[in-house]
């Protein structure tokens, strides 16, 4: 199946720094998103991107799905940012809508 | 809408004891899923629904663990004969698909996710 490889698995920030973390999928994708899990477990999406660039805020992504990677860019992280980072892709070329996650980029933003 | 709901939030259990868990999906929403994270790791996949069919399981719902959604509306996820290895997240998702054709977004939401502990 599938292979969603997240880097790097762990950063530590001082708040106000800019940071990139990088997804990379083995395999054509039909859906790309980004999700964000905070400290209680819940996971929000952040960016639906199968291709493109898509900006939020301080948040921004960028996916070259030829390249097969995408991009999530923080800047001006602030201690709210702290949690994990997950890139989740839904395979092309297999049947139905499963949606498969990387292991995530766990991020600490320290004041 | 609330969001996706699911319950209970945290469920203690020992082991050989039957758990189930349901979940709510927001109401327009045709598409729902059900994915298990352990401490450090990703959600995994476990199964998926289009409507009231259960379209994809993977091979780590065992047989002792069982999804429905009857009526194409709220979904449960049954687990007998609880094991110390089910110890988890269970975490629920839905999303607004168009047919079976692979176009178009299919976001998902999740749910804050059921946490089984078995003793």
């Amino acid at each position: 199946g599938i292979q969603v490889e997240q880097s790097p698995p762990d950063l530590i920030l001082q708040e106000g720094a800019n940071s990139t973390l990088r997804c990379n999928f083995s395999d054509s994708v039909n859906n790309l998103q980004w999700f964000h899990q905070n400290p209680w477990g819940q996971l929000i999406n952040l960016f639906y991107i199968p291709s493109g660039t898509k900006q939020n805020g301080r948040l921004s992504a960028t996916t070259v799905a030829t390249e097969r990677y995408s991009l999530l860019y923080i800047s001006s992280s602030q201690t709210t940012d702290s949690g994990v980072y997950f890139c989740a892709v839904e395979p092309r070329n297999t049947g139905g809508f499963k949606t498969i996650f990387g292991a995530g980029t766990r991020l600490f933003v320290k004041a | 809408d609330t969001g996706v709901s699911q319950n209970p939030r945290h469920k203690i259990t020992k082991r050989g004891q039957n758990v189930t868990f349901r979940c709510d999906p927001i109401s327009e929403h045709n598409r729902l899923y059900w994915y298990r994270q352990t401490l450090g790791q990703g959600p995994e996949f476990l199964t998926y629904f289009q409507n009231e069919a259960q379209l994809e399981k993977s091979r780590l719902l065992s047989d002792r663990f069982s999804a429905e959604r009857p009526k194409g509306s709220f979904s449960t996820l049954e687990i007998q004969r609880t094991e110390q290895g089910d110890s988890a997240m269970y975490l629920c998702a839905s999303s607004l698909g168009v047919g079976l054709v692979k176009t178009g977004a299919n976001v998902l939401t999740f749910g804050a996710g059921s946490r089984l502990t078995v003793l």
